[in-house]
């Protein structure tokens, strides 16, 4: 099955500090990587994709992240944080187990709850 | 234009009843997938639909049913209510199988 691992439960950055959340994956053939954050009581927003090609992939509200395939991860980052961007950040794989003729199912991780402070 | 859209957004029921959550996917949108996530943890896949045939089906008991109708709007069904039932539930609509999925705000669900 295909699975990804966010190692850390927080991470703390000053604003206008540069900041990563990280995550590592396991799959098995080619991986479609996905970073997703979700704001209190609220669904999760879309920020950006891995699907194939360069291996730094840009996204929404100044977020990028590094696909990296020798260390199987898939950090987010940002040059430089903002206190609006505290909130919970998910990292997610599409999993195709368990799928019929094709399907579109996100395994996610465990999410990694970012602060900002000033 | 619209985004997911679900209802209601806040429900309280007891044990052993049961519950229907409705989704509205982006326009011109036709795979939906259900989650559900508790407090604390990331979401868990429970269904997929594309055009209004089921895809897959996450590690969820049969008390767990869905559909989704010719406009692409989709039901999720709970029946016999347990404690452990209560969770954010979300929906989520693609173009396809390799674009990526918009969530809705979630159905917040408590099982007294």
């Amino acid at each position: 099955a295909q699975s990804v691992a966010q190692p850390e439960d927080q991470v703390n950055v000053a604003e206008g500090n540069p900041l990563t959340v990280k995550c590592t994956y396991s799959v098995s053939g080619n991986p479609y990587l996905f970073w997703y954050v979700q704001y209190p009581n609220r669904g999760l927003q879309f920020l950006l994709k891995y699907i194939t090609g360069d291996n730094l992939v840009k996204g929404s509200y100044g977020f990028e992240a590094e696909f990296n395939k020798s260390q199987t991860s898939f950090h987010l980052k940002k040059p430089s944080a903002l206190v609006s961007d505290s909130a919970l950040y998910f990292c997610a794989v599409r999993d195709m187990e368990g799928l019929t003729g094709g399907g579109n199912k996100l395994t996610f991780g465990t999410g990694t709850q970012l602060k900002v402070e000033l | 234009d619209a985004g997911v859209t679900q209802s209601p957004t806040h429900l309280i029921k007891t044990r052993g009843q049961h519950v229907t959550l409705r989704c509205s996917p982006i326009s011109g949108h036709k795979s939906v997938s259900w989650y559900q996530q508790v407090l604390g943890q990331g979401p868990q896949f429970i269904f997929q639909y594309y055009e209004k045939e089921e895809r897959g089906r996450g590690n969820f008991p049969d008390r767990f049913s869905a559909r989704q109708f010719p406009n692409y709007s989709s039901e999720l069904n709970v029946n016999a209510l347990l404690l452990g039932d209560s969770a954010l539930y979300l929906c989520a609509s693609s173009l396809g199988d390799y674009q990526p999925q918009h969530f809705g705000d979630g159905t917040r669900l408590s099982i007294l």
